[in-house]
């Protein structure tokens, strides 16, 4: 069975702290990994990831796959309280229905 | 462009009563899902839908049914309602299978309340 395990499951900072976010995955014939951002509402789409090594970067947001250690890291710099939401980790599989989603971390960013 | 639109938003049933979220997309996407988000879970798969016509059951199908008539509609019926099925549900699409490349398109949510 696929798994994908996020961490922290929790985290509360402060506004211009930096945050780093892990997710580790167990599947076969592994093809991509996907970051999204939950606010109040739907999840939307941050980036994603099929290559090693290959930070893929958007304004104060980066994230990075280790295919070697099976897992990811989605940096936040200089957070703000609009970057307070549930993140989510998702991986697709070769031959696989849909993609498999982690249980999320919660980040906090407090004034 | 609206994107994924699901209805209700909000929803409060009984034990045992029935009920249909509606989902439509207007991308025509082949691809269609439906998730549950439990609080402090991710998402499980409950029906996906590969085009028109063709279903098929995801993680936690159990006490839902699904129909694809068309390539925009997507609902999901809830027969006998239980206090389990207490959740919040998305609906999603994908123009390539399991979201390579673009990832999903989400809908707002429906939160749904069994009492």
């Amino acid at each position: 069975e696929d798994k994908v395990v996020q961490s922290p499951l929790s985290l509360v900072v402060h506004e211009g702290d930096t945050v780093t976010l892990n997710c580790s995955y167990e599947v076969t014939n592994f093809r991509s990994l996907l970051w999204y951002k939950q606010e109040k509402k739907a999840p939307t789409f941050l980036f994603m990831l099929t290559s090693s090594g290959i930070e893929k970067k958007s304004g104060r947001l980066s994230s990075i796959l280790d295919k070697k250690e099976l897992s990811s890291i989605l940096n936040i710099t200089a957070t703000q309280t609009g970057d307070s939401a549930i993140y989510l980790c998702a991986v697709e599989a070769e031959g696989r229905r849909a993609l498999t989603f982690g249980s999320g971390t919660r980040l906090q960013v407090q004034p | 462009n609206a994107g994924v639109t699901q209805t209700p938003k909000f929803r409060i049933l009984k034990i045992g009563q029935s009920m249909t979220l509606q989902c439509a997309q207007d991308m025509n996407h082949n691809y269609m899902y439906w998730y549950r988000q439990d609080p402090g879970m991710g998402l499980k798969l409950i029906y996906y839908s590969v085009g028109a016509g063709i279903t098929d059951k995801g993680e936690v199908p159990n006490g839902y049914n699904v129909s694809r008539s068309t390539t925009e509609d997507f609902p999901l019926r809830l027969e006998l309602a239980a206090p389990s099925q207490t959740s919040v549900y998305f609906c999603a699409s994908s123009l390539l299978r399991t979201g390579a490349s673009y990832g999903y398109t989400f809908g707002s949510g429906t939160r749904l309340t069994v009492v």
